[in-house]
């Protein structure tokens, strides 16, 4: 079974940073691309950029470009994202999920970790 | 830049009603669209990709159609777990871009 587990919530102050992580298991992880999608709180969905931990290929969102860096370690089949100088604007819901490159199926999000909730407030 | 426009906003139907949600394109994105349903405090879920084709598990009361700038998810009748947000989805080049969502409530 494809499973993606995501790190805990947190809560952090202004300007603090924060790194999330996302575990996959039950593929070769090094094999597909992992997206990271942001859900602020009773919104809709945001892609903001994209892994493929086999060669670390990433491509970002430009509303997320500089803002965060995605990074992967395939050795642990995880995912990162980091987010630098936190804002209250930064409150949301994190997603990661797993894009197939290949196939009829190729640039969807086939499988979804939990959420990771974070938190900015002073 | 790509946008992805759901309409309506709001869908609000009974129990083994038929519901028929549009997701529109601009510009033209041949047939790669990407269907998701979001309960309430869940994931997302995948349900159509490239276009017409369900996703594993999911079941045939969802069908998805339509090419170049106007797409649809039909949910042929609804049941009470149906209740949540669709969204549509589109890749262009390499970038991934969701529509604004339309929650259907039972």
């Amino acid at each position: 079974e494809v499973q993606l587990v995501q790190s805990g919530a947190e809560v952090k102050k202004p300007g603090e940073s924060l790194k999330i992580s996302c575990e996959g298991s039950g593929y070769r992880f090094a094999s597909y691309w992992i997206a990271w999608v942001r859900q602020m709180p009773g919104k809709g969905l945001e892609w903001m950029g994209i892994i493929y931990p086999g060669n670390l290929d990433t491509r970002y969102s430009p509303s997320f470009r500089g803002q965060v860096t995605i990074s992967a370690d395939k050795s642990t089949s995880s995912a990162y994202l980091q987010l630098n100088s936190l804002q209250a604007s930064d409150s949301a819901m994190y997603f990661c999920a797993r894009v197939p490159g290949d196939g009829l199926s190729m640039g969807s999000f086939d499988s979804w970790g939990q959420g990771t909730l974070v938190t900015v407030s002073s | 830049e790509l946008v992805l426009t759901q309409s309506p906003d709001t869908l609000s139907l009974s129990p083994g009603e038929r519901a028929t949600l549009s997701c529109r394109a601009s510009p033209s994105v041949g047939s790669s669209v990407a269907w998701y349903q979001q309960r309430v405090g869940q994931s997302p879920r995948l349900l159509i990709y490239s276009g017409s084709n369900r996703a594993t598990g999911i079941p045939a009361r969802f069908s998805g159609s339509g090419s170049g700038t106007d797409f649809t998810l039909t949910i042929s009748s609804l049941e009470p777990e149906d209740s949540a947000v669709y969204y549509c989805q589109q890749r262009s080049n390499w970038l991934w871009t969701f529509g604004q969502g339309t929650k259907v409530e039972i």
